[in-house]
């Protein structure tokens, strides 16, 4: 069974950068043709796509993130990261990390993990 | 951008009762890429309906999808207790995928 298990600080200060990091169990991310992605769920603003990446690197963001974003994979860890540079307050949500149906939509999520901003 | 407005914002129902839960798109979703979660409090979003009406694996048949164009709906025929949370769409058709605000499900 797929799992996917985000890990990075639960406290970032402004204008740092926010690093996660999301490993996979259950797959191969180098063997598979998925599409990965990371979003979050910003308090009392709802869900937000962040981006996504594909298993041969390319990736595609959300231009609408105030924030630069950066989306890597590590296929000899089976690993995916984000980094969110210059953060401030208005970052502070739960972070996921979740694979996208082939048709869309993303089936299979972290658990989500609480990054808060502040100094 | 497409913006999602979903309505009603809050559905208070009794169990064994029928929700019907609408998702209207600020322009034509393309393809119906259009895809309906379900989350609980401390949970991650659970993928029940993509391509507008295509039920996702293990999701029971009492939820339905259906719409396209700019008007989608997510039908739960007969609410079972653990259908009680909070439902979001997400369109995938136009860039950047974005999520509606999400309906409530709450207990009458």
């Amino acid at each position: 069974q797929l799992q996917l298990q985000e890990s990075g600080p639960g406290l970032v200060k402004p204008s740092e950068t926010l690093s996660l990091t999301c490993s996979v169990s259950g797959a191969s991310i180098s063997h598979t043709t998925d599409y990965w992605g990371w979003l979050r769920h910003l308090p009392g603003k709802g869900l937000q796509w962040i981006g996504s990446i594909y298993y041969t690197g390319a990736t595609y963001y959300n231009p609408s993130l105030k924030s630069p974003v950066t989306i890597y994979i590590d296929t000899s860890k089976n690993q995916f990261s984000l980094r969110l540079s210059s953060v401030t307050a208005a970052d502070t949500a739960v972070y996921y990390c979740a694979k996208l149906h082939k048709i869309g939509g993303f089936d299979f999520w972290g658990q989500g993990t609480l990054v808060t901003v502040s100094s | 951008e497409i913006v999602l407005t979903q309505s009603p914002g809050t559905l208070s129902l009794s169990a064994g009762e029928r929700a019907t839960l609408s998702c209207r798109a600020s322009q034509t979703v393309s393809g119906s890429f259009l895809a309906w979660y379900q989350q609980k409090p401390g949970q991650a979003p659970r993928l029940l309906i993509y391509g507008a009406s295509n039920r996702a694996t293990g999701i029971s048949d009492r939820f339905s999808g259906s719409g396209s164009g700019t008007d989608f709906t997510l039908t739960i025929s007969r609410l079972e207790p653990e259908d009680f949370a909070v439902y979001y769409c997400q369109q995938y058709g136009g860039s950047p995928s974005t999520f509606g605000p999400g309906t409530k499900v709450d207990i009458k």
